[in-house]
């Protein structure tokens, strides 16, 4: 079946550094690729998606470019500020799907 | 608009008690979906809706009943609350062909 496997946390960074987290998928087809973020105390929250292999996706300094040859949505950020500490998940939807199929997620934290 | 909206936000219940989490939606989207999340465990799907009067089972379903008489509800109840369920739980819609899932802020159970 289909399923997300992204980088362990917790992840901790300094301000301004650069930032990585791996996602790698199985999945027949094409499906859709997603990557969410959870603020302490809040409901999930789409960062950003792509929808076909080649395609980056970007919101808030943040990006992600949907691999097909190594089956990969690597997240990065070249500069991370504290207010970006959260935990981030890796998501997948196929095209038959109704719902996600979520990695288990990587805490960040930022320090000053 | 409220968006989606879950409550209780915190419910402590003892071994073997009932209850309904309530998620309610002012989308107007014909999905919607539970999930459980759990440390090191990422969200995992618990039910799901394509629309009113028609509800399947995700990937852990055993202890919970859903059902959907409206489009702007789906509640989820635990008939007989076990320790194994004690998880935040997120309601999420979306619409038919969309891939972007709203969620709502969460429900935090503990079931002692």
């Amino acid at each position: 079946g289909d399923s997300v496997t992204q980088m362990e946390g917790p992840v901790t960074l300094s301000e301004e550094a650069f930032l990585t987290i791996n996602c790698t998928y199985t999945a027949t087809g094409y499906p859709s690729l997603f990557w969410y973020v959870q603020y302490p105390g809040e409901g999930l929250q789409l960062l950003l998606k792509a929808t076909k292999a080649d395609d980056k996706g970007s919101n808030k300094g943040f990006e992600a470019t949907y691999r097909k040859e190594t089956t990969s949505f690597h997240l990065e950020k070249g500069s991370v500020q504290v207010s970006d500490s959260a935990v981030y998940f890796c998501a997948l939807k196929g095209k038959s799907g109704y719902a996600l199929n979520f990695g288990k997620g990587t805490s960040l934290l930022v320090t000053p | 608009n409220a968006g989606v909206t879950q409550t209780p936000k915190f419910q402590v219940l003892k071994t073997g008690q009932s209850m309904t989490l309530q998620c309610a939606q002012d989308m107007n989207h014909e999905y919607m979906s539970w999930y459980r999340q759990d440390p090191g465990m990422g969200l995992r799907l618990i039910h799901y809706s394509v629309g009113a009067g028609i509800t399947d089972q995700g990937e852990v379903p055993n202890g919970y009943n859903v059902s959907r008489s409206t489009t702007e509800d789906f509640p989820l109840r635990l008939l007989s609350a076990a320790p194994s369920q004690t998880s935040v739980y997120f309601c999420a819609t979306h619409p038919p062909g969309g891939e972007t899932q709203y969620f709502g802020p969460g429900t935090r159970l503990l079931v002692l």
